[in-house]
């Protein structure tokens, strides 16, 4: 596709239930982030992919929260048990990968996510 | 683990007086880059530096990098209503053949006309 894309785009669940979101990349790109954004607040680092790499999973809050990318394709954002606190809007991004990491990173618009 | 610090977290101001973001990392910078976020939208890419120092001009927004490539300001002119948004800076870790982007807190521009 042309841009990146994320499914669902609003996600409305009841705490304590599983959800499962999902980023398609821009084709090509090596790079690929979550990013948890809470109203009003800032872009919280969650996981990235870097081609075959291992992940770098240093901003998983918890347990709950897993992510897995087939390849250099699509990735998926699994938050298990929900809670309150997970109300946010979850963001990814890709980038363009070697041999330069100087470049941009294009934003899908977003999974907003609401626990009741 | 690695932080980047962005100040002010709101700015006021009246339309054509000037705004400046002021970002600080607690690391050394492959580079960094900045991104606006209308409200309701997504980030979208302004500009990246690199180099130590680095000085860039868009129209009216000037974008420093640091000497020690740990801090960065971003200063826009005279603003519009059109600069509404909130202004982020992303600082980029190159390893595994990549690059791992920390983003700052946002600085959020309102202009009053």
């Amino acid at each position: 596709g042309a841009g990146v894309s994320q499914s669902p785009s609003n996600k409305v669940t009841e705490k304590g239930k599983d959800v499962e979101l999902r980023c398609d990349p821009i084709s090509g790109h090596t790079a690929l982030y979550w990013y948890r954004q809470r109203l009003g607040q800032g872009l919280e680092f969650l996981i990235y992919f870097q081609g075959n790499s291992a992940p770098d999973k240093s901003g998983l809050p918890s347990d709950r929260f897993s992510a897995e990318r087939t390849g250099e394709s699509v990735s998926t954002l699994t938050i298990q048990r929900t809670q309150q606190e997970d109300s946010a809007v979850y963001l990814c991004a890709s980038r363009p990968g070697p041999p330069t990491g100087n470049t941009e990173a294009f934003f899908g618009q977003g999974t907003r996510l609401t626990v009741v | 683990g690695q932080q980047v610090m962005q100040i002010p977290q709101y700015q006021h101001v009246q339309e054509g007086e000037d705004f400046t973001t002021y970002c600080n990392s607690s690391t050394t910078l492959s580079n960094i880059q900045w991104y606006k976020q209308r409200p309701g939208g997504h980030p979208v890419f302004l500009i990246q530096l690199v180099k130590s120092g680095e000085v860039k001009k868009q129209k009216r927004l000037t974008f420093q990098f640091g000497e020690a490539k740990k801090n960065s300001s971003l200063h826009i002119t005279a603003t519009q209503t059109t600069d509404v948004g909130t202004y982020f800076c992303a600082g980029l870790l190159i390893y595994n053949q990549g690059g791992k982007l920390i983003f700052g807190q946002g600085t959020e521009l309102s202009v009053k006309p």
